[in-house]
């Protein structure tokens, strides 16, 4: 059974860039997609983009973080990261990772999460 | 974006009790709508897929209906870990979105 675990800097300073690391265990990552999604009181579950391991990693980000947002696949080490550049309060939130699949990349669902990380943005 | 607008936004309800909640998207999204199960400091846990079927391992007491937009899980007979909070989600048009949520806590 696929495991994932998300780590990374629990506290980051305003304005500097936030990078998360999720290890995927138990499965290989082909031919799967996967997300990183993060949940704030204020905004509740928010997409943030994906990552396919089909073809040459296509990504697909939500354009309200898409000039912030790189993710990225490490096909050696089997996890996916997520950078989001230029951070600010309103990116205090838990981050989750998910894998899916199916149809379009998700008709499935999000069928497997991480346990989600804490991220504080502040000085 | 795709709005998707879950109601009630919490409700209470007894061991045993059906429930229905509903998740209404404001333009098509097909049958690509989700359902989740979160509990507190948990990740959400994918309960049905393509509006109506029951992910594996779930337990037949929760149900996924579709009619054009809306869309509807029911719990059946409630039991005590069923109180938890619950999110529709549409992955047919990007960005993917997810319902505000619906709390189920206990009478």
């Amino acid at each position: 059974q696929v495991q994932l675990q998300e780590s990374g800097p629990g506290l980051v300073r305003p304005s500097e860039t936030l990078s998360l690391i999720c290890a995927v265990s138990g499965d290989s990552m082909s031919p799967y997609y996967w997300s990183w999604i993060r949940q704030s009181p204020g905004k509740g579950l928010e997409w943030i983009g994906y990552i396919s391991t089909r073809g040459s990693g296509t990504t697909n980000y939500n354009p309200s973080l898409k000039t912030r947002v790189t993710i990225s696949w490490d096909t050696s080490k089997s996890h996916f990261s997520l950078t989001l550049t230029s951070v600010a309060a309103s990116d205090t939130a838990v981050y989750y990772c998910a894998r899916h699949w199916g149809y379009g990349g998700a008709s499935r669902g999000f069928d497997s999460w991480g346990q989600g990380i804490q991220v504080t943005v502040s000085s | 974006d795709i709005q998707m607008t879950q109601s009630p936004s919490s409700l209470s309800a007894s061991v045993g009790d059906t429930i229905t909640i509903t998740c209404r998207a404001s333009e098509s999204v097909s049958n690509y709508l989700h359902w989740y199960q979160q509990r507190p400091g948990a990740a959400p846990k994918l309960l049905i897929y393509g509006a109506t079927t029951l992910e594996s391992g779930v337990p037949s007491r929760f149900s996924g209906s579709e009619s054009g937009t809306d869309f509807s899980l029911t719990i059946s007979s409630l039991q005590p870990t069923d109180f938890a909070t619950y999110y529709c989600q549409q992955t047919y048009g990007f960005p993917w979105t997810f319902g505000q949520g619906t709390r189920v806590d206990i009478k």
